[in-house]
């Protein structure tokens, strides 16, 4: 069975580091999603794309986070300064167009 | 705008029945969806029912929807010990052509033999 692929699955960094996490959505879903995850708390919507496009980032820090599908495949999200308060999962879910969402196993950060 | 609720906790004796609940607030929501979440893993999809039925069973699991309301639960037969796990409900909208999902803070399912 297809799966959401996500790398690395734990980071620990100090603050003001960068961080950089991987997602490989399953094969032929156009829409790409990146959810943070709070400890004790719901997934919230970082950024989505379909294709290779960006369709919602309202609710990404811009000033420090970034997020990337260059060939509308794999995706890449980073994080530069982190600070404490980034401490969380990072999930990343796919699916085909206006489609049931799959999620991947997730990337625990910590900021120290 | 849109918000989910549920309730935090639930406990229960393997071999009963769970019911978790969860409400939501957007009358347009097309599809809401169960997750299932398990410690520090991502979240799986157990199932999901239309915005235009009342109730959905797949296995030990059932789905009732009350639209008029905005109330939907899932009801978990015969509870096992591997249930036990955080449960996610979520609302999905179609915005410009693009589904976004939002989630409640989740009902954490403790099953005790």
């Amino acid at each position: 069975e297809a799966e959401v692929a996500q790398s690395p699955r734990y980071k620990i960094t100090e603050k003001s580091q960068a961080v950089a996490f991987w997602c490989d959505p399953i094969s032929g879903h156009a829409t790409l999603y990146w959810y943070r995850q709070i400890l004790g708390q719901g997934p919230e919507l970082l950024v989505q794309f379909q294709d290779e496009s960006v369709v919602d980032d309202s609710q990404l820090p811009k000033d420090r986070f970034s997020a990337e599908r260059l060939k509308g495949v794999d995706s890449t999200l980073k994080i530069q300064p982190a600070e404490l308060g980034d401490s969380a999962m990072y999930l990343c879910a796919s699916s085909p167009y206006t489609d049931t969402q799959y999620f991947g196993p997730g990337t625990r950060l910590t900021v120290l | 705008g849109e918000d989910v609720e549920q309730s935090l906790f639930l406990s229960v004796r393997e071999g009963d029945s769970s019911v978790i609940n969860c409400t939501y607030t957007d009358s347009s929501s097309t599809y809401l969806y169960w997750y299932k979440q398990e410690p520090g893993a991502g979240l799986q999809l157990l199932t999901y029912i239309f915005s235009n039925m009342d109730m959905k069973q797949d296995q030990r699991l059932t789905v009732l929807l009350n639209k008029k309301d905005k109330h939907l639960s899932l009801r978990i037969a015969d509870t096992q010990t591997g249930d036990s796990a955080i449960y996610f409900c979520a609302e999905s909208t179609v915005n410009t052509g693009f589904q976004k999902l939002v989630f409640g803070t989740g009902t954490r399912l403790l099953v005790s033999p």
